[in-house]
């Protein structure tokens, strides 16, 4: 199947600093890329999906300008968590999906820990 | 709306029998659904699909998933569980012509596997 490499796997970052996360399809052109957040033993949550080229579209409740989302490429997206806080802690994983594909593959995920 | 439904947080299981975890859907067209699994701190590792077709699916590491539209399920299954089966799996739809949901997947609140030797 298609790879979708995630990275950092994880980082510890301090309280009001920015984290950026990067999401990348090696092998395939991701024409929408997808961000979830998992807190602890629950599902995902999707944040935002951003098509290549266009601004990102947010799910209710998420902070655009907390998290800023760039799909500059097709095979590379970024969330940048702005002035984390111990509340952003948490596992951030990015899907991505090329066009008339059904399936999106997902990253390793990246977990964030603010202190 | 489309939306997953996983009745069971958890399912235990010894080690070689046979296990299903639970999965209904509601969709307003036709589905695409979908199993991962996940490990520990890791990210989502794809199981199995069912686009069309064949309503009985098989996937990796010996699972299989039928698709039954008038119960709008999806269960997965496995002849004989092995201690490693033991994960957390989450059951995701896709409304394949929905367009205000694009080409959002939902999520089940997933089902935690226990296999005991």
């Amino acid at each position: 199947g298609a790879v979708v490499s995630q990275h950092p796997s994880w980082v510890i970052c301090k309280s009001g600093t920015s984290v950026k996360i990067e999401c990348r399809s090696l092998d395939f052109q991701a024409t929408t890329m997808f961000w979830y957040r998992q807190f602890p033993k629950q599902s995902l949550m999707l944040m935002a999906t951003s098509n290549e080229g266009s601004k990102a579209t947010y799910e209710q409740g998420v902070e655009k300008d907390k998290f800023l989302i760039n799909h500059a490429s097709l095979t590379l997206s970024t969330l940048t968590v702005t002035s984390a806080h111990p509340e952003d802690s948490s596992f951030y994983i990015c899907s991505a999906l090329s066009r008339g594909s059904a399936e999106a593959f997902f990253g390793q995920g990246t977990r964030l820990t603010v202190v | 709306a489309q939306s997953v439904a996983q009745p069971e947080d958890q399912v235990n299981v010894a080690e070689g029998n046979p296990l299903t975890v639970k999965c209904t859907y509601s969709v307003s067209g036709n589905p695409y659904l979908f199993w991962y699994v996940q490990y520990p701190n890791r990210g989502l590792q794809f199981l199995l699909k069912y686009i069309t077709g064949d309503n009985l699916v098989k996937g990796s590491y010996g699972f299989e998933a039928e698709f039954n539209k008038s119960q709008t399920s999806f269960h997965l299954k496995k002849p004989s569980a092995l201690v490693s089966d033991s994960a957390l799996y989450f059951c995701a739809v896709r409304d394949r012509a929905m367009k205000s949901s694009g080409d959002k997947l939902t999520f089940g609140t997933g089902t935690r596997l226990a296999v005991r030797p």
